[in-house]
């Protein structure tokens, strides 16, 4: 199986910062990762597919990098709609896995 | 608008077997994409269960493997989930979603999630 990291496992950060978020795959992984947020009692909603593309609607101040084993999640500037839990996914094996979360809440 | 409704029983004893549906709205399963199963228990992280293709090719979590079947019905435009042998780690909030072949496989449509609690 792969395994997906995240790091940090929580962060605290103000409205206006700049935020980023790294995720790791125990092997190669390409371009298949996709990144999520999930506010309490939601569904999961899809910010990029395959690293670095933004879903339809999701606010440009969201953008992904990456390729291979790691890649990045960077919000440009917070705003507060934006405090929630972030996943990494990889899709690249039939076997998907979710990284284990990255929590981002209010300094 | 594609759409995802998950259904089913919110109180499992131990042992017993969950079944859980999901009724798919806005778009036909027989047309194409995986459909998968992801669970999350209370206050932890995401778990993938599962897929199924449309044509009925499925995929399986490693470590629950020996207790799922997923199936699908597309007469009824909807596709299933049973875990057997279930106990307190199952307990979780259930969620189906469609996975966009086109866009890496990423879940684009959620259903809401369902509470399933395994309790005696």
């Amino acid at each position: 199986d792969i395994q997906m990291t995240q790091s940090p496992s929580s962060l605290s950060a103000s409205v206006g910062d700049r935020v980023t978020i790294t995720c790791r795959a125990s092997q190669s992984i390409r371009s298949y990762l996709n990144w999520y947020h999930q506010k309490p009692g939601k569904a999961p909603k899809l910010l990029i597919f395959g690293a670095s593309n933004l879903q339809s609607g999701v606010p440009s101040r969201f953008s992904g990098s990456g390729s291979g084993t790691d890649f990045t999640l960077t919000i440009s500037s917070l705003q507060p709609e934006d405090f929630a839990t972030y996943y990494c996914q990889q899709t690249y094996s039939n076997l998907r896995t979710f990284g284990p979360g990255t929590k981002v809440d209010i300094k | 608008q594609v759409q995802l409704q998950e259904s089913g029983p919110g109180l499992l004893k131990p042992s017993e077997t969950l079944s859980l549906t999901c009724a798919v709205s806005g778009y036909s399963i027989s047309s194409g994409y995986f459909w998968g199963w992801i669970r999350q228990p209370p206050g932890k992280g995401l778990e993938w269960i599962g897929n199924i293709y449309h044509r009925g090719n499925t995929y399986y979590n490693p470590s629950l493997k020996s207790r799922i079947t997923i199936s699908v019905d597309t007469s009824k435009n909807q596709f299933s989930l049973r875990l057997s042998s279930v106990t307190a780690t199952d307990t979780a909030v259930y969620f189906c979603a469609r996975e966009d072949t086109g866009n890496y496989n990423s879940l684009g449509y959620w259903g809401l999630g369902t509470l399933v609690t395994v309790s005696s």
